[in-house]
């Protein structure tokens, strides 16, 4: 099966930088996504990684390890707006696209 | 806007009954995935449709069942439904069976009463 773990919450002020981090577990590997939700509201793609090293967009970056099973996005410049739930999800064999339970972000004035 | 529409927005029913919650792709998306979020909870992925047919299937109760139409929209039918089933139901598509970026609908939250 498939299982990634995120921390449920991490808390920043406006302007910094915050780190979430996602180790997995799955057979089979075609790459790792990041997603943000806010409140209640439609899960939004943010970025994927499929090959190692660092994606950049904008504000937000990804890093992925697959040796180590490891990824993380990093939010620079934190905004208010920024407040959401942040997801990261594996695509591996079994084909389907399994999400972690999610990291709430706060962003404090 | 992700171009994905999921219907009806939202829905309250009794224990026992069953609903039937409708999912539009993007135009030109194959892919279609269920996925049930309850409250403070991950997306805990149901099935997912490709052209038709069912691709994949996660943690999907034997009361749930879903199909993909020939004009690629999908339909999850939930019967005998269970106060525990009260939860946000997502649809997402993509383009084909095998892409990490799927776009979402804004859900239909489901309340059992």
């Amino acid at each position: 099966g498939q299982s990634l773990e995120q921390p449920s919450e991490v808390t920043a002020v406006e302007g910094a930088i915050v780190q979430i981090n996602c180790t997995y577990q799955t057979s089979g590997f075609y790459g790792l996504s990041w997603y943000q939700q806010h409140d209640g509201g439609a899960p939004t793609f943010l970025s994927y990684n499929a090959l190692d090293g660092l994606e950049e967009t904008g504000r937000f970056s990804s890093f992925l390890s697959r040796s180590d099973s490891y990824g993380y996005l990093l939010l620079q410049e934190l905004q208010m707006k920024d407040s959401a739930s942040y997801f990261c999800a594996v695509r591996g064999s079994a084909r389907q696209l399994t999400f972690g339970s999610g990291t709430q972000l706060t962003v404090l004035p | 806007d992700s171009g994905v529409t999921q219907t009806p927005k939202h829905l309250i029913t009794a224990t026992g009954q069953r609903v039937t919650l409708r999912c539009s792709p993007r135009s030109g998306d194959l892919s279609v995935y269920w996925y049930q979020q309850s409250l403070d909870q991950g997306l805990q992925f149901l099935i997912q449709y490709y052209n038709g047919e069912e691709r994949a299937k996660g943690n999907i109760l034997e009361r749930f069942s879903a199909q993909q139409f020939p004009d690629l929209h999908s339909e999850l039918n939930l019967s005998s439904l269970e106060l525990g089933d009260s939860a946000l139901y997502f649809c997402a598509s993509s383009s084909h069976g095998e892409d990490t970026e799927a776009f979402f609908g804004q859900g239909t939250r489901l309340t059992v009463v």
